[in-house]
């Protein structure tokens, strides 16, 4: 099994930086993803990462530790779209690399 | 355009009365997987399929059924619904390359009411 944990919410400025974290504690680690979720949709791929490091992606970054356990997202220049659930999920390759989701991180971005 | 499709939007229906909600995806994809979101509890995982007449229970999947016979298409079958099945479901696809990077393509969602 394993444990994935991340804030519940979050709220954030426009035009600020907003970092989201995630630990988890899995077996077989094989890659982290990054969702985003607007209310009532399906989740969007952001960002995966499977070594050590940082991904950029334009406004996105996200980063990943496996020594620790950890990750986060990194939102810059946010804008009022952004609001929105950011799912971390980990790939477990125990289990036909199902992809298991945190609870997500409500962001709300205020003017 | 590359897409994961499932039907329908939205249904209420009422306790024992059976329903399937259908997937169908156009990538090719092989593997396939069922999720229901609930507040404060996040994506779960009912079952999923690494290809045809290949399934496996995810981490819910008590109340379920599901097929895979055509590699394009893998229903959710829910044989005696219940109250407590009431949920935002989705599919999802993937590829089964080398690659363990390939993201997860999700269908737009199936809200059920059972009553």
């Amino acid at each position: 099994g394993q444990n994935i944990d991340q804030p519940t919410e979050m709220t954030a400025t426009e035009g600020a930086i907003v970092q989201i974290n995630c630990t988890y504690q899995t077996s077989g680690f094989n890659g982290l993803f990054w969702y985003q979720q607007h209310a009532g949709e399906a989740p969007t791929f952001l960002s995966y990462n499977v070594l050590d490091g940082l991904e950029e992606k334009g406004r996105f970054s996200s980063f990943l530790s496996r020594s620790k356990g950890y990750s986060y997202l990194l939102l810059k220049e946010l804008q009022m779209k952004d609001s929105a659930s950011y799912l971390c999920a980990v790939s477990n390759s125990n289990s036909g690399y199902a992809l298991n989701f945190g609870k997500g991180t409500s962001l709300l971005v205020t003017p | 355009e590359a897409q994961v499709t499932q039907n329908p939007r939205y249904l209420i229906t009422v306790t024992g009365k059976k329903l399937t909600v259908t997937c169908s995806q156009n990538m090719n994809h092989e593997y396939m997987s069922w999720y229901r979101q609930d507040p404060g509890l996040g994506l779960r995982q009912i079952y999923y399929s690494m290809n045809v007449e290949v399934t496996d229970k995810g981490d819910v999947p008590e109340g379920y059924k599901v097929s895979r016979k055509e590699k394009r298409n893998f229903p959710l079958i829910l044989e005696s619904p219940s109250p407590n099945q009431t949920s935002l479901y989705f599919c999802a696809s993937r590829g089964t390359g080398s690659a363990t990077n390939e993201k997860l393509f999700f269908g737009s969602g199936t809200q059920l009411s059972v009553l």
